[in-house]
C-alpha cells in the first residue's frame, strides 16, 4: 500500500522544456524527500524539506512542501538529457520510517 | 569511503526456497531499513533496525525476517519464497533521525522461479 501518490506516473517531454512532478497522500509526514533513480542503481537522495511551506532550490531543481505537510511538488526547469530517470517522493511518519511514493518516470529527449 | 554494500547482486531461486540477503551499512550508521521494489513501482517498507532493534515493519507477511548485528549489518531472511517475492530489494543505511537522507545499495535483483 503506497501513502504517497505521484502524478504523472509518466512524463515524456523535449529538452529544455520544464515540467512539475506532484506527490499527494492524505498523511501528515514529519518531513519529506525526494530521490531519483536510475536503472540498476538505488535511489539517490535530492533533498529534504521539513517545514509545511518550505521551498528548496537546487540548481534547475525546485522542491516544495505544502502548508499542511501532506504534499510536495519538483519543478525542472529546461530539463536536460541527464535529468532522466525514476523521481520517488518519500516521507517520514511519525514512528521514523520512510515511506515512498508511486514514482514518476521522466524520460527527456534531446 | 565505501558506501552501502550488497550481497549477492543477483539471485535465482525456486519456489518454495529460503533466502537471505546481506547488507553492511555505511561506517558510523546505525539505522538499517530494508525496501521491496517491484519493476516500475516505488520501493515499499518492509523493516527499519537502529541499534539491533526493530524500529519499524511495513506490511508484509511473516515469510519476511530480518535481523541486525552488534556491527550493524543486516540480514533480510524470506521464507517459503513466492513467485511474487521476485523483486529488486534494495538496504538503505542512515545515522537516524528526520534530517537525514538514506544512503541506498544498489540492491539485490531476487528471481524466484
Amino acid at each position: 500500500t503506497q501513502l504517497l501518490e505521484q502524478s504523472p506516473q509518466f512524463l515524456s517531454i523535449q529538452e529544455g522544456e520544464n515540467l512539475t512532478v506532484y506527490c499527494n497522500s492524505s498523511s501528515v509526514f514529519s518531513s519529506l524527500q525526494w530521490y531519483r533513480q536510475e536503472p540498476g542503481e538505488g535511489p539517490v537522495l535530492l533533498v529534504t524539506v521539513v517545514t509545511g511551506g518550505e521551498v528548496k532550490k537546487l540548481k534547475r531543481l525546485t522542491f516544495q512542501f505544502g502548508d499542511a505537510r501532506k504534499d510536495s511538488s519538483l519543478h525542472i526547469t529546461a530539463a536536460q538529457t541527464g535529468d532522466t530517470g525514476l523521481y520517488l517522493c518519500a516521507g517520514f511518519t511519525g514512528a521514523n520510517n520512510l515511506f515512498f511514493g508511486t514514482g514518476t518516470r521522466l524520460t527527456v529527449i534531446p | 569511503d565505501a558506501g552501502v554494500t550488497q550481497s549477492p547482486t543477483h539471485l535465482i531461486k525456486t519456489r518454495g526456497q529460503h533466502v537471505t540477503l546481506r547488507c553492511s551499512p555505511i561506517s558510523g550508521h546505525k539505522s538499517v531499513s530494508w525496501y521491496q521494489q517491484v519493476l516500475g513501482q516505488g520501493p515499499q517498507f518492509i523493516f527499519q533496525y537502529y541499534e539491533k532493534e526493530e524500529r519499524g515493519r511495513g506490511n508484509f507477511p511473516d515469510r519476511f525476517s530480518a535481523r541486525q548485528f552488534p556491527n550493524y549489518s543486516s540480514e533480510l531472511n524470506v521464507n517459503a519464497l513466492l513467485l511474487g517475492d521476485s523483486a529488486l530489494y534494495l538496504c538503505a543505511s542512515s545515522l537516524g533521525g528526520l534530517a537525514y537522507g538514506y544512503t541506498f545499495g544498489s540492491g539485490t535483483r531476487l528471481t524466484v522461479v
